[in-house]
């Protein structure tokens, strides 16, 4: 089993939609949680932190289940300029490495 | 500009023949790592460095070499290339007190025939 997992899609949204992606992890000592975006095959960059409390950025709303190993993205008002991978990203105590899912593909159409 | 650089961009090589990849970031970090991305199964580390002469496997070692011997450079070394090591290769940077949050360069797209 992986321990990340997430949906490959593709997910095809129309502009404006909202979209949400899951993602579940299966290492209960994982202990920081993240959102990566990664464009056609280039370097994947942060998109935000994920925390229990909830954590919204403009448009981007990220939720950390610790009970459930859950993680998910909420995008509100998709533009095509969302359009991308975006990958869940967790990393375990003591250990330095960050442990990636395949990503989720996100196509925004007009 | 804080910039993480690899070289070369592209490579397409024969089996056997020796490369070295090169990474390099001007951002003063001491942790540098090498990560492989392959279609269905997502980036996964390779090696890392804490800092200067200090290198350790990560979760696919086999087959690679890793040197640091100054802060800013990670080269990562394949001896004797085989046709599954074709991938797209990351190099990523970070202050230690901060893995979290990991700088990546643009990416080596390797083809070993």
């Amino acid at each position: 089993r992986k321990e990340v997992e997430q949906d490959p899609g593709p997910f095809n949204v129309p502009e404006g939609a909202t979209v949400a992606f899951n993602c579940t992890y299966s290492n209960s000592a994982s202990q920081s949680f993240f959102w990566y975006r990664q464009d056609c095959r280039k370097e994947p960059k942060l998109l935000m932190s994920v925390y229990s409390s909830g954590n919204e950025d403009g448009r981007f709303t990220a939720q950390l289940n610790r009970a459930s190993q859950y993680i998910s993205l909420l995008i509100r008002d998709s533009k095509l300029s969302d359009s991308a991978t975006y990958l869940c990203v967790v990393t375990r105590a003591g250990r330095r490495a960050l442990t990636f899912g395949s990503g989720t593909r996100l196509q925004v159409q007009p | 500009e804080a910039q993480v650089t690899q070289n070369p961009r592209y490579l397409i090589t024969v089996t056997g023949k020796k490369l070295t990849v090169t990474c390099s970031q001007n951002m003063n970090h001491e942790y540098m790592s090498w990560y492989r991305q392959d279609p269905g199964l997502g980036l996964r580390q390779i090696y890392y460095s804490m800092n200067v002469e200090v290198t350790d496997k990560g979760d696919v070692p086999e087959g690679y070499k890793v040197s640091r011997k100054e802060k800013r450079n990670f080269p990562l070394i394949l001896e004797s290339p085989s046709p599954n090591q074709t991938s797209l290769y990351f190099c990523a940077s970070s202050y230690l007190g901060n893995t979290d949050t990991q700088y990546f360069g643009p990416g080596t797209r390797l083809t070993v025939l």
